[in-house]
């Protein structure tokens, strides 16, 4: 069946380190993922996509990794900032399937100053 | 602002009693996706649809149901309420028109509260 979840619930560091969130999906037809980040009282937001034919893809001091082999996806976080605290999911979907993404549990990445 | 609007932000009810929830997408955006998010949960997929049909069913009760009109904004309506069902539902649009869910642009979310 689908499912996404996520190696560890809570995540500290320290303002100005790098943050690595994890992710493990378990449905290997998979082939678009996204990262969602969710602030206290809003709804979640974008963040950055890959799609399965790329292993690595950069944005803004984010960047996403795909091992397809693992099925393990990350988002790594440049110089974490305290604006960077929130929960983060990460979600899938399966391109030409059912038009739903399956979202993890979430993450908590908490900055400490 | 994602451009996505849900209203009310928040609403307490009883138990067995039925409510609706209302979401206007992101001007052009065909997709409308529902989900809910229980307290210190992932978002669970309830139901989309697209210019106005059905497109995909996740878990959604059977005492649930949502539409979408022909001016694209969509209500989920939730009945005989009980108390598991307090918890924000977020409404999501996209451009999509196949293949890949695409970028969601997700509103602010309805609090629900079944006392």
């Amino acid at each position: 069946g689908e499912s996404v979840g996520l190696h560890l619930p809570t995540l500290s560091v320290q303002e100005g380190d790098n943050s690595i969130i994890n992710c493990a999906y378990s449905n290997s037809a998979s082939d678009y993922f996204i990262w969602y980040k969710q602030e206290s009282g809003k709804g979640p937001q974008f963040i950055i996509d890959i799609r399965s034919n790329m292993d690595k893809r950069q944005g803004q001091r984010v960047t996403v990794l795909l091992n397809k082999t693992v099925k393990h996806l990350s988002l790594q976080i440049a110089a974490t900032q305290p604006g960077d605290s929130a929960v983060y999911f990460c979600a899938e979907n399966i391109v030409g399937g059912a038009q739903k993404l399956v979202f993890g549990q979430g993450t908590r990445l908490t900055i400490n100053p | 602002d994602s451009g996505v609007t849900q209203t009310p932000k928040h609403l307490i009810t009883a138990t067995g009693q039925r409510v609706t929830l209302r979401c206007s997408p992101r001007s052009g955006d065909l997709s409308v996706y529902w989900y809910q998010q229980s307290l210190d949960q992932g978002l669970q997929f309830l139901i989309q649809y697209y210019n106005g049909e059905e497109r995909a069913k996740g878990n959604i009760l059977e005492r649930f149901s949502a539409q979408q009109f022909p001016d694209l904004h969509s209500e989920l309506n939730l009945s005989s309420l009980e108390l598991g069902d307090s918890a924000l539902y977020f409404c999501a649009s996209s451009v999509s028109t196949g293949g890949d869910t695409g970028e969601l642009f997700f509103g602010e979310g309805s609090r629900l509260t079944v006392l």
